[in-house]
This record gives C-alpha cells, sequence and structure tokens, in this order.
C-alpha cells in the first residue's frame, strides 16, 4: 500500500467557483479525517468520518463545505461559491485504530 | 478549551542537540504526538508518546512528557541539516468517540552547517 492519496496536489480557482477534492486512505482504515493548515498555522480538523458515517464536523465546516465518504473508502471534500479565504492546505488523513493518523501529501488550494 | 502552544522557531548548529518545546492543555489526551513537515510536503509521524509514559526514546529522538505541567519535549540528538523543517506537536482528544488531533502552530528548525 502506497499510504494515503489525495488529487489534485494544487488547485487554482477564481472566487465564487465550487471545487471538489478527493482522499483515498489506506485500504482497510475505516477513519478518515479532513483537516485544513493556513499559511503559519499547524492543521486543524474539519471533520470525521468512521466508515461512511460522519460523526463530527467543526464549527470551521461552513454550510459552503461538505464532506462524504460514500462507500466507507475514498471521501471527498467540496467547496461551494470559494472565498480567498478558503486558500488553504487540506489535508486528509486515515487510521485503523482510535490513534496513529496516516497523513496524505495535501492539496493546495489557491482562490483568485 | 482546547490549545497546543509552542515557540516559533529554533535555530542549531548540525552536530548539536535541538529541543522543541510544546505545551497542551487537554489532560485526557491518551497519546501525543511529533510531525515533521517540509516545505510543500504533508505531515511525517516521527513519534509518539502514551499519556501514562514519561520518555520515549527512538533512535536520535527522545520524548519527555510531564504531565503536571502538561509539557511535551522533543530532543533531536546530533541535528543534521535534513532534520530542517517544521515540527508539530498534536494531542489526540477524544470526544464522543472521534480521536481528532489538536495541533500546535508548529517550531520552524532551521540547522545551521
Amino acid at each position: 500500500d502506497t499510504g494515503v492519496s489525495q488529487d489534485p496536489r494544487h488547485k487554482i480557482t477564481k472566487r465564487g467557483q465550487n471545487v471538489t477534492f478527493r482522499c483515498d486512505p489506506i485500504s482497510e482504515h475505516n477513519r478518515l479525517y479532513w483537516y485544513r493548515q493556513t499559511l503559519g498555522q499547524g492543521p486543524e480538523f474539519l471533520t470525521y468520518f468512521q466508515n461512511e458515517a460522519q460523526l463530527e464536523k467543526s464549527r470551521l465546516l461552513s454550510d459552503r463545505f461538505s464532506a462524504e465518504r460514500p462507500k466507507g473508502s475514498f471521501s471527498t471534500l467540496e467547496i461551494q461559491r470559494t472565498e480567498q479565504g478558503d486558500s488553504a492546505m487540506y489535508l486528509c488523513a486515515s487510521s485503523a485504530l482510535a490513534d496513529e493518523q496516516f497523513f496524505g501529501p495535501g492539496t493546495r488550494l489557491t482562490v483568485l | 478549551g482546547e490549545d497546543v502552544e509552542q515557540s516559533l522557531f529554533l535555530s542549531v548548529r548540525e552536530g548539536d542537540s535541538s529541543v522543541i518545546n510544546c505545551t497542551y492543555t487537554d489532560s485526557s489526551s491518551t497519546y501525543l504526538y511529533w510531525y515533521k513537515q517540509e516545505p510543500g510536503a504533508g505531515l511525517q509521524l516521527l513519534t509518539y508518546i502514551f499519556s501514562n509514559m514519561d520518555m520515549k526514546q527512538d533512535q536520535r529522538l527522545t520524548v519527555l512528557l510531564n504531565k503536571k505541567d502538561k509539557h511535551l519535549s522533543l530532543r533531536i540528538a546530533d541535528t543534521q541539516t535534513g532534520d530542517s523543517a517544521i515540527y508539530f506537536c498534536a494531542e489526540s482528544v477524544s470526544a464522543s468517540g472521534t480521536y481528532k488531533y489538536i495541533f500546535g502552530t508548529g517550531t520552524r528548525l532551521k540547522v545551521l552547517a
């Protein structure tokens, strides 16, 4: 297994457009997390899935953000009507047990 | 509330030891972690410590945990230029079965040749 993968690695979009990111976790990991990292900061938790169920969402996840994990494998994070403040690195992590999360390389979003 | 704090910068000479410090607030954290992030890259897990331990050594890395003071440190022995990166400490916070991580702001380590 090659670890957690994310696609695309970079995305540049214009304000107001919708974007969707994909995360493929390590196979057999039933827990999947999304984090956001802005410049000069540590990652901040956005949301968590156990299998296909979204069990927790951060207050950071406004109604323009939606995440899915339809079959309990890969996950998508969609941002609608992007704003400049959405520019950040979006990180995905997966774990098999309650801890030890393995992170993907991230998707860097730039909103012009 | 949940908060993890780190100093922002550390500069050391090649071959010296580096000590990166971190304080956290959630006393119920089960595990505490150290991650390394190189420019443009994701997070690489370096090491972690279980909350009932006070020290863990892994090759050049030594983690010390003072649970009473909620203080965590990472010592890198014989620091090399390849160790230059941003180091994040993170606590694992459990709420309703979600083990989300709370990260510090990161310490940028610069190793001078």
